[in-house]
């Protein structure tokens, strides 16, 4: 057990919908990551908080968004969801960016 | 831009040595990271070397880092089934707002045969 947790485990939902997905972050930890995994683009990292502000951006798609909150959990929002989007979407935390950080088990959303 | 590659499969036979490699073209990498996912699960931190270090050695794990060509591996010794997996290589980027991103390899799907 790594400490982070994610839910929901798993989301099935259609075309067109909003999601969200909740990371919460091991005790102490400051940074946030959010990473996404698909068969044919491999881990893409998305984007980076510390301690509630936006520190980078990756490969993140204007219809995702994402925000940490003064407990320092996360929230990753998807909406206008494509087939495509379907993945594995992880959190990881660290104490600080340059820290080790430790991921969740991710959650598996499936769009149809 | 920068780059971490592997190859996609490693099969191996149980008890004999795995050697995953890794190649990265950023030179200024501080970290560099090896990540094993297990089947259904998320990324759990192997083990990583420091950009100024060869080698580091952690029980079966050994890592070799080649800085001149820019080449990292891991050696698993006496390869069990339990260490089948698909094994990341990732490098700590270039530095952005004061901050490391981590570039990521595709990953290595480690095949034990029995």
């Amino acid at each position: 057990d790594s400490g982070v947790t994610q839910t929901p485990k798993h989301l099935i939902t259609a075309t067109g919908q909003r999601v969200t997905l909740r990371c919460s972050p091991r005790s102490g930890d400051l940074s946030v990551y959010w990473y996404q995994q698909s068969l044919d683009q491999g881990l893409q990292f998305l984007i980076h908080y510390y301690n509630g502000e936006e520190r980078a951006k990756g490969n993140i798609l204007e219809r995702f968004s994402a925000q940490q909150f003064p407990d320092l959990h996360s929230e990753l929002n998807l909406s206008s969801l494509e087939l495509g989007d379907s993945a594995l979407y992880f959190c990881a935390s660290s104490v600080d960016p340059q820290g080790e950080a430790f991921f969740g088990q991710g959650t598996r959303l499936t769009v149809v | 831009g920068e780059d971490v590659e592997q190859s996609l499969f490693l099969s191996v036979r149980e008890g004999d040595s795995s050697v995953i490699n890794c190649t990265y073209t950023d030179s200024s990498s501080t970290y560099l990271y090896w990540y094993k996912q297990e089947p259904g699960a998320g990324l759990q931190l192997l083990t990583y070397i420091f950009s100024n270090m060869d080698m580091k050695q952690d029980q079966r794990l050994t890592v070799l880092l080649n800085k001149k060509d820019k080449h990292l591996s891991l050696r698993i010794a006496d390869t069990q089934t339990g260490d089948s997996a698909i094994y990341f290589c990732a490098e700590s980027g270039p530095r952005v707002d004061s901050n490391y991103q981590l570039i990521w390899g595709a990953g290595t799907k480690l095949i034990i045969k029995p």
